[in-house]
Parts: C-alpha cells; sequence; structure tokens
C-alpha cells in the first residue's frame, strides 16, 4: 500500500501568518493527490485536486503543489475559519489512502 | 443541490453485522462511482472500497482489511448506496462516510455527513 506522511502532525498559527503543510507518498503517485479540509464535528470538504487544482469556491489562498512523492498545501494568509484538520489522499493506486492529517491550531 | 445522507449506524457487539444507508439526490446516481471511507475518533480516514458507474458495470473494490466481511452495493433504482458490515470487530468503531467521485482516480467532491458505528459488548 502507498503511505501517505504528513507533517507535522499540528501547528499553531496566528492569523495572517503563511502556512505549509507536507504531504510525503512512500512511492510515486504522479499528481493524483487531493486535499481535504475537516472542520470539528463535520465531514471533509475538498479544497485542491490533482496536486494543484484548487476546488470550486476554494478561497485562493489555498493553493496545492508538488507530483511523484512531495506535495504541500500552502496557506498564504491564515483566517480563523482556516482552523482545521487538512488531510492529504492518493488516488493513484489501490487500495485509496490517506495521510494521518495535519491540525491547525490557534496560536 | 448534491446531498448524501448515511443512516444505519450505532451500536453494536462484536461479531454482529449492521448494514449502512447513503441516500442521495441532486445528481444522476448511477453516473458516479460511489465510495465509503470511515474515520475511528481523533484518526485518519480509511477507504473501505467503490462500486463503479453504470459505465463500468457498477463492479466493486474493496481495501485488505475489510475484503470479505464488508460489502458495498447500490439500488440505482433508488440512488441508494449500502454498506453490509459482517463479523464486526472493536476496531470497526468509527464514523463512517460516503462519498462520491467521477472516478478511480478522481477527488471526492462531496461527502455525506457520516454514521458512527460503534462495536463495543
Amino acid at each position: 500500500n502507498i503511505v501517505m506522511t504528513q507533517s507535522p502532525k499540528s501547528m499553531s498559527m496566528s492569523v495572517g501568518e503563511r502556512v505549509t503543510l507536507s504531504c510525503k507518498a512512500s512511492e510515486n503517485v504522479g499528481t493524483y493527490v487531493s486535499w481535504y479540509q475537516q472542520k470539528p464535528e463535520q465531514s471533509p470538504k475538498l479544497l485542491i485536486y490533482g496536486a494543484s487544482n484548487r476546488y470550486t469556491g476554494v478561497p485562493d489562498r489555498f493553493t496545492g503543489s508538488g507530483s511523484a512523492t512531495d506535495f504541500t498545501l500552502t496557506i498564504s494568509s491564515v483566517q480563523a475559519e482556516d482552523l482545521a484538520d487538512y488531510h492529504c489522499g492518493q488516488s493513484y493506486s489501490y487500495p485509496l489512502t490517506f495521510g494521518a492529517g495535519t491540525k491547525l491550531e490557534l496560536k | 443541490e448534491v446531498k448524501l445522507v448515511e443512516s444505519g449506524g450505532g451500536l453494536v457487539q462484536p461479531g454482529g453485522s449492521l448494514r449502512l444507508s447513503c441516500a442521495t439526490s441532486g445528481f444522476t446516481f448511477t453516473d458516479y462511482y460511489m465510495s465509503w471511507v470511515r474515520q475511528p475518533p481523533g484518526k485518519a480516514l480509511e477507504w473501505l472500497g467503490f462500486i463503479r458507474n453504470k459505465a463500468n458495470g457498477y463492479t466493486t473494490e474493496y481495501s485488505a482489511s475489510v475484503k470479505g466481511r464488508f460489502t458495498i452495493s447500490r439500488d440505482n433504482s433508488q440512488s441508494i448506496l449500502y454498506l453490509q458490515m459482517n463479523t464486526l470487530r472493536a476496531e470497526d468503531s468509527a464514523t463512517y462516510y460516503c462519498a462520491r467521485s467521477t472516478g478511480k482516480t478522481a477527488p471526492f467532491a462531496y461527502w455525506g455527513q457520516g454514521t458512527l458505528v460503534t462495536v463495543s459488548a
């Protein structure tokens, strides 16, 4: 199975700061990586697909990049409503797998 | 408006069975792959499997962790997705989500709100 490793596990940020979240795949997954945002007691919401494509309605402060094994989600200026868990997932091969998530907290 | 609404969760004893449902509306159900994804409290998302769309013969794929115990099916006349879970174990306790995608490599653009399954004596 392809293992998706996210780092850091959690990070404390202040509103307005730039945030970079990492996701590393255990083997080449091309650009078949998506990022999901999950707020407390809610289901995940798609932010980025195909490694770098912003989903409909997602603010442009969210940017995805990377290919092969290294992927990044950047939030250019964190807002209070961005505090959530962020999950990356690969859809290159079965079984589809997700990372353990990064929790974004308010400092 | 696309809607996915899970139901059927609850408390079940180890070794028991449960069937989850995902009622959908707002889109042509037969055009889409439908997946089940679960999340134990405070833990990572885990894809369990999917059932393909009409164009791909409604065939299924499963993760090894549930293959042989869980069965995904769909009622295309009522636009409902099912997850039959047998021989349940404590480690199957989680919130179960249904999710929609356009294909195997496509992202999950729509998710239900989830239904909680607790396996305990």
